[in-house]
């Protein structure tokens, strides 16, 4: 089967960096991607893993690991408005998209 | 451009009853998807279409109708609601499939089947 595991609730401070992991079990693996969520609202694309290795797209930055099963969202520099779910994303092929159950990131002062 | 837009936003339903949730996009996109998000949990595809005139199915299509008649709209059926149906029913689109291809959410509909 196909599974993602993520951790339910992360809390950091304002400024700091945390990083959110995730593994995955698949029979093929097509990219892994990472989406943010405000308060029930529309889920937003914040990148994707194809490759092993770092994306950066300014304050965030993704890592993949293929032999692991195993990738991460890094956010630096956290802000107040960070405060959202974060779901990493496998792509199963043939258009469909697995959420993982996400982790609740907190932002405290 | 508008993006995504759902209607309606909120809806309540009795047992049994039946609606259609509509979505749209202004994108041009080929790719089109129902999701449903249950409390505390991440989104679980119900179905897809990759092009006007198609349809499959997601993870969890039982209990759900879909049609793509026009390549803008992707129209969402509930025949008989049942109570396990309550959630928040989010549309996407995008370009083509992959997760390299970024998904553009709607809104959401909040539904309440009682």
């Amino acid at each position: 089967g196909q599974s993602l595991e993520q951790p339910s609730e992360v809390t950091a401070v304002e400024g700091a960096i945390v990083q959110i992991n995730c593994t995955y079990q698949t029979s093929g693996f097509y990219g892994l991607s990472w989406y943010q969520q405000h308060d029930g609202g529309a889920p937003t694309f914040l990148s994707y893993n194809a490759l092993d290795g770092l994306e950066e797209t300014g304050r965030f930055s993704s890592f993949l690991s293929r032999s692991d099963s195993y990738g991460y969202l890094l956010l630096q520099e956290l802000q107040m408005k960070d405060s959202a779910s974060y779901f990493c994303v496998f792509f199963a092929g043939g258009g469909k998209l697995i959420f993982g159950q996400g982790t609740e990131l907190s932002v405290k002062p | 451009n508008a993006g995504v837009t759902q209607t309606p936003k909120f809806r309540v339903l009795k047992t049994g009853q039946s609606m259609t949730l509509l979505c749209a996009q202004d994108m041009n996109h080929e790719y089109m998807y129902w999701y449903r998000q249950d409390p505390g949990m991440g989104l679980r595809l119900i179905h897809y279409s990759v092009g006007e005139g198609t349809t499959a199915k997601g993870e969890v299509p039982d209990g759900y109708n879909v049609s793509r008649l026009k390549k803008q709209n992707f129209l969402l059926g509930l025949e008989s609601a049942a109570p396990s149906q309550t959630s928040v029913y989010f549309c996407a689109s995008s370009t083509g499939t992959g997760a390299m291809n970024e998904q553009f959410f709607g809104p959401g509909t909040r539904l309440t089947v009682l």
